[in-house]
Parts: C-alpha cells; structure tokens; sequence
C-alpha cells in the first residue's frame, strides 16, 4: 500500500512571495489533514478536511493560508504572502472513515519550507 | 485546554542502556494517547497506541508505554537501545473528535 506522498520535499523562497504543497493521501482514506511543524515544536493542526469538505480551519492564518480538496483526494496547501514565521515543516496526513474507536492518522514525509 | 508536556527537550543513551521518555497529558477526560517516532527528514510513524484495558500497551521497534491515569502520564519505555533509535519523539493525545495534541518532542541521542 503506497503511503502519503507529499511535494515538494524541500522549498525556499523569499518573503511576501507565494507558495503551494501538495498532498495525495492514501487511496480510499476519506480524512485528510494539514499540520505545521516549526523547528522545535510538536505539528500543529492547520486543517482537517473530511472528503472535500472543512471540518475544523481554527487554526489556520487564514489571511495568508489557503487549503483545497477538490474532488475529494488530492489537496494543496497555500500561502500568499510568505512570512518568516511560517518557515517550518508542513506535514499531509490521512484516516479511514471506518467505524472504529479512532481512525489512525498516517503521515507524509513532509514539505521543509525556508522563507528569507 | 487540552495539553501535552514532553519535560525533557534532549536525552542522550549509550547503545544498550534503557530508555525511558516522559509524557503527562492534560485533558477534561482520558484521551487516546500515542508516541510517534520521526527520523531526520521523514515523516511521523507511529510507535504505539493506548485507547483502553492493559495500561502496559507494546508497540514496534521492541518500545512500550506504560497509562498511569493517577499521573496523568503514558511513558514511553525500551530496554535496550540501538543507535538506530537516535531520532526524535512525540508524544501525542486525542479525545473523541480524534483531533491529535502533539508534545513539543523529546530528541534522542544515543552513543555508542
């Protein structure tokens, strides 16, 4: 079973520039979810998406940061205008809907952005 | 709010010594906790889970966490480390909306 694939694996870019991530979960996985890792810490949760739709953006900066799941599978993570601040890793992770106590997350290997 | 605290930032082993990382956990009732396990440049993999029942619970790669729910604490424990073990460790919980709480990590480094 192929796993979260995630790209580019590594971008730098200079502030007030724009920036995508792109995100193809594991087939058939109907929950798909952004995470950002800054240096340090543990991944926050930016978005959940639940087949196409949101399920929780709270903590997404929705001022510079976007997110799509068109169709339901792929998804992209944007960000226009750069920041210094939003240099970090940027994680893709998906789950089942099966009925189950908890639907594990599986991870991607992650998107490093460098903004200077 | 919901919390998790992961108290040491870097722990250094010898090869073969055992190994024991904190977890305490924060939350209005008993989450589902986890530990995950992230090598340079990859993504998290999970090590072991703990939803309920035995508060001794196994996982891969030889690790296992003990729930002790008067400490509020899942730590994570293995006997023996191999110098492939140096990465970096997350703590984790969730409650039922499976919205997962990460620690801030514990970096483990192992010396042979």
């Amino acid at each position: 079973e192929a796993g979260v694939a995630q790209s580019p694996r590594y971008k730098i870019i200079e502030k007030r520039q724009s920036v995508a991530f792109w995100c193809n979960p594991i087939s058939g996985h109907a929950t798909l979810y952004w995470y950002q890792q800054i240096l340090g810490q543990g991944p926050k949760l930016l978005i959940q998406f639940q087949n196409n739709g949101v399920v929780d953006d709270s903590q997404l900066p929705k001022d510079r940061f976007s997110a799509e799941r068109l169709k339901g599978v792929d998804s992209t993570l944007k960000i226009q205008p750069a920041k210094l601040e939003d240099s970090a890793v940027y994680l893709c992770a998906s789950s089942s809907t099966a009925k189950s106590t908890y639907n594990e997350q599986f991870f991607g290997p992650g998107t490093r952005l460098t903004v200077l | 709010a919901q919390s998790v605290t992961q108290p040491d930032i870097h722990i250094t082993v010898s090869e073969g010594a055992s190994l024991e990382l904190r977890c305490n956990y924060s939350y209005g009732a008993t989450p589902y906790l986890f530990w995950y396990v992230q090598s340079p440049g990859q993504g998290l993999q999970l090590l072991l889970k703990y939803f309920s029942g035995d508060t001794l619970v196994q996982g891969i790669k030889g690790f296992e966490a003990e729930f002790k729910r008067s400490q509020s604490s899942f730590n994570l424990r293995k006997p023996s480390v191999h110098w492939s073990d140096a990465a970096e460790y997350f703590c984790a919980a969730a409650g039922t909306a499976s919205k997962l709480t990460f620690g801030t990590g514990t970096r483990l480094q192992v010396t042979l």
